[in-house]
């Protein structure tokens, strides 16, 4: 069965400093999509970067780039010049083939503080 | 483009009293998810529907769990009767099953849901 690991429960940075949340997973699928979602206070699951296994080239979205080592099974996040905005739960997500359900599977989250 | 759209965002019941709760998807989005949140976890899948077929319910307790998705638009999710550990939060998400971003969900605000 797939899993996903978020070892940072809690994690804090300075505003306009650099942070790195890792996350691991486990699968014997070749192709497949991970995904990280920021879930603030409200609650709402928000997109902030997806990357296809397929692809060597890490996904990057303005402040938001990912490291993804296909091989380690390793998907961390890279936030730089972190903004107050940034503070929320960050959950990690690899999402099973559409033959499996296609369905996505969580880590635990990390919480992520920023200091002005 | 509206969102995933959740009602009620929070709701109050005494337990084994019913609950419902309404998911309308992006529009075109043929695939349909509800998902349960316990605090301090991530989401994890209850069903999935493509159009108005429950393609994946292995996760939904029947006894007291049902949903359906009449004219694969609307969903609906219904416990009866609640019990105290079915407080959580209830997110709905939808993507679209084929498209170029079918791999991406996209959630609703969720409903938060405590049972007294």
């Amino acid at each position: 069965a797939q899993t996903v690991t978020q070892s940072q429960p809690e994690m804090s940075v300075q505003e306009a400093e650099t942070v790195t949340l890792s996350c691991t997973y486990d699968t014997s699928e070749s192709d497949y999509y991970l995904f990280w979602y920021k879930q603030p206070p409200s609650r709402q699951m928000i997109l902030v970067i997806r990357q296809e296994a397929y692809k060597q080239q890490n996904a990057t979205e303005n402040r938001f780039s990912v490291n993804f080592q296909k091989a380690a099974k390793s998907f961390s996040l890279k936030i730089s010049d972190s903004q107050l905005g940034d503070a929320a739960m960050y959950f990690c997500a690899y999402r099973t083939p559409i033959n499996q359900g296609g369905k996505l599977i969580f880590g635990q989250g990390t919480e992520l503080s920023v200091k002005p | 483009e509206a969102g995933v759209v959740q009602s009620p965002r929070y709701k109050i019941i005494e337990k084994k009293q019913p609950v419902a709760f309404w998911c309308n998807p992006i529009s075109g989005h043929n695939t349909l998810y509800w998902y349960l949140q316990n605090l301090g976890q991530g989401p994890e899948l209850l069903i999935r529907y493509e159009n108005e077929e429950a393609v994946d319910d292995s996760q939904l307790p029947k006894d007291r769990f049902s949903a359906e998705r009449l004219k694969g638009v609307d969903s609906t999710l219904k416990i009866q009767p609640a019990e105290l550990g079915d407080s959580a939060v209830y997110l709905c998400a939808s993507s679209l099953y084929g498209g170029a971003s079918q791999e991406t969900q996209y959630f609703g605000p969720g409903t938060r849901l405590l049972v007294l």
